[in-house]
């Protein structure tokens, strides 16, 4: 069985800083990483995925994160917030096998302030 | 884009009463998906369904609850007999092969 564990529950942030919202998680099988973006009174939307390849991926909004394997992270940054990417934040694994269910994270507030 | 679509955005129903939750997967989609958020607490997985059977379902999926496929389109998940604890976001999501794509979920609340 695979667990996530979002070490930060809420993190406040200024306009135009960077944010790291961490990530970590265990697993005694190979998995995929993603990440889910709930904007509120939303849905789940992806935001990005570490299926195989390049361990850094990234968003079309500026998102990117890292599948760090020896520290079983994926941790999830952007140099620079708006304050439309107030929202909460999900990561979320699930095994390589037919049927991909996720496991997800207690979630991270992101609260961007002008 | 294609898009997951679920039926009603929000259900109040009364303790005991059966409610029955609507999704619309994306059409090409295999494997479905109910999972389940009580406010403030995180994203839960009830049950996973393939070639018309669940294949997989968490503890919190009780005898309380099912899954249908009635037809080539629709995918629901009942309530049977709801309790106050049952008040939380549905979320439906379908899946080809990964990643998950989520519908913007049904809200019960049970009073």
């Amino acid at each position: 069985a695979q667990s996530v564990t979002q070490l930060d529950s809420q993190v406040p942030v200024f306009e135009e800083a960077p944010v790291e919202l961490r990530c970590n998680y265990s697993s005694s099988v190979s998995v995929y990483l993603f990440w889910y973006v709930q904007y509120p009174n939303q849905g789940l939307q992806l935001l990005l995925k570490y299926l195989s390849g390049s361990t850094l991926v990234e968003s079309i909004n500026g998102f990117e994160a890292e599948f760090n394997k020896s520290q079983t992270s994926f941790h999830l940054r952007k140099p620079s917030v708006h304050i439309s990417d107030t929202a909460e934040y999900f990561c979320a694994v699930s095994e390589k096998t037919a049927g991909n269910k996720l496991t997800f994270g207690g979630g991270t507030r992101v609260l961007v302030k002008p | 884009e294609p898009e997951v679509t679920q039926t009603p955005s929000h259900q109040v129903t009364q303790m005991g009463q059966e409610v029955i939750l609507r999704c619309v997967p994306i059409s090409n989609h295999l494997y479905f998906y109910w999972y389940r958020q009580i406010l403030g607490q995180k994203v839960e997985f009830l049950v996973s369904f393939y070639n018309n059977e669940i294949s997989e379902k968490s503890e919190i999926f009780d005898d309380q609850f099912s899954v249908e496929r009635p037809d080539g389109s629709n995918f629901t998940l009942k309530i049977r007999s709801t309790k106050l604890e049952d008040s939380a976001m549905y979320f439906c999501a379908s899946s080809e092969y990964s990643p998950l794509h989520f519908g913007n979920g049904t809200r019960l609340t049970v009073t």
